[in-house]
Formats: structure tokens, sequence, C-alpha cells
């Protein structure tokens, strides 16, 4: 089935210095995937959608410079956290959909395809 | 726009109770509906999915089925184990529109 890897799994960072999420699509095309950031009380905030090829969309209130997206391939999407603080300690989750090339992910009569999620990055700042 | 509602957690049973975890959600037309689970310290795996009315969905003993009469995806289980402890999402997809999440359900499963 499709695997989304998402790297690193843990990292750790002083404050002000910037670190950069990778999420991969290893057996499957994703023109679009999408970072969640979790919370410590469980809930998933979606962040943004990024688009191959094109910039990223950003949910309300979260600030584009900060997280800094770029989906540079079909397979590849990068999150920057800039001038990282302890604030933006959380986890941090991608999702791919796909895109519908090699990947045998059924699509559903509605349209919405499955979304397949990384294991999540967990940053800690310092 | 569309929304889930689950019920709030922690969940705590014994071995072997039955499980059901809520979900209603609110939406236009006709949503596809999950449910993912994450256990401790890793990301979401889906557990199981139902795209159309009266549809069940079922994995690993867990089942859920769309009701669209009453808006809801409530999941069950006969039997849990303690290997079930996790976090338990519901979700609605509409399209290619994200995932829209409730907030989770925390179960813990005691021997």
């Amino acid at each position: 089935g499709a695997v989304v890897s998402q790297h690193p799994s843990r990292v750790i960072c002083k404050s002000g210095t910037s670190v950069k999420i990778e999420c991969r699509s290893l057996d499957f095309q994703a023109t679009t995937m999408f970072w969640y950031r979790q919370f410590p009380k469980q809930s998933l905030m979606l962040m943004a959608t990024s688009n191959e090829g094109s910039k990223a969309t950003y949910e309300q209130g979260v600030e584009k410079d900060k997280f800094l997206i770029n989906h540079a391939s079909l397979t590849l999407s990068t999150l920057t956290v800039t001038s990282a603080h302890p604030e933006d300690s959380s986890f941090y989750i991608c999702s791919a959909r796909d895109a519908g090339g090699l990947d045998s992910t059924p699509r559903f009569s509605s349209g919405a395809n499955v979304l397949t999620f990384g294991a999540g990055s967990r940053l800690t700042v310092l | 726009g569309n929304s889930v509602t689950q019920m709030e957690g922690p969940v705590t049973l014994s071995e072997e109770a039955f499980l059901t975890i809520n979900c209603t959600y609110t939406a236009t037309g006709y949503p596809s509906l999950f449910w993912y689970v994450q256990y401790p310290g890793e990301g979401l795996q889906l557990l199981l999915k139902a795209t159309k009315a009266d549809d069940k969905g079922s994995n690993k003993g867990f089942e859920a089925t769309y009701r669209k009469e009453t808006t809801s995806f409530h999941l069950e289980k006969g039997s849990v184990q303690v290997s079930d402890s996790a976090v338990y999402f519901c979700a609605l997809g509409q399209g290619n529109t994200p995932l829209v999440f409730g907030k989770g359900t925390r179960l813990s499963v005691i021997a």
C-alpha cells in the first residue's frame, strides 16, 4: 500500500535556529500533501496544503513566513520552521493523497481519496 | 462548513469489554467517513472507511456504519485488547479537500 516517509522523526534544536522536515511519498505520486500540527491534547490542526509546483495554501492563523513549505516534486514536500521558538515545539504530521499514478489506492465515489500519513516529526525547541 | 464531533475521552476499559466511540458529522452532500488510529509515538493510520450511506467499514475487529439519517459513524469493537490502546480520530472527506478531523478520543485498555 501507499507509504509516506517523514524525516526526521525527532529533532531538538536551539531557539532561533531553523529546522527542515521532509515528507516523501515512497510508492506513489502526490500532487497534494497536507501538513498538520498536533497539539498536546491530541487535536490535529491543518496548517497548509502543499501543491506540487505552486505555492502552498495556508490556513488562517498560520504564518507562512515562519512555516515555509516547498513541494518541489511529486514525491517530496518540505516544511521548514524558521527561527524556531519553544512555542513551536509540537508534533508535525504530513499526509499525502495519491495522484493516481502507480499506486492502487482506490478512489471513492465522492472523489475523496484516502490520505496516507507519515509517522510524524516531534520538534522540541530549547 | 464541514465538521466532526466525537466523544471526548479518555475512555478506560478492561480487556474484552465492548467499545463504542461516538462520532457525528455535519456536511453538505455525501462525504466519505474515516476512522484513523494513532498509537503512542506514531503517526496516523487508516483504520476503516465508508463512502456512502449504510456502508459498514471494518478492520481488526473494529466496525463503523455510515448512518446518514443520524449523521453518525460510531466506532465499535466487541472485545478490546490492551494493544488497542491508542487515540482514535473520526474524519470526513469530500472531493480533494483536506480531511476534517474530530478532536480524537484516547482509549486505554487495562488487563
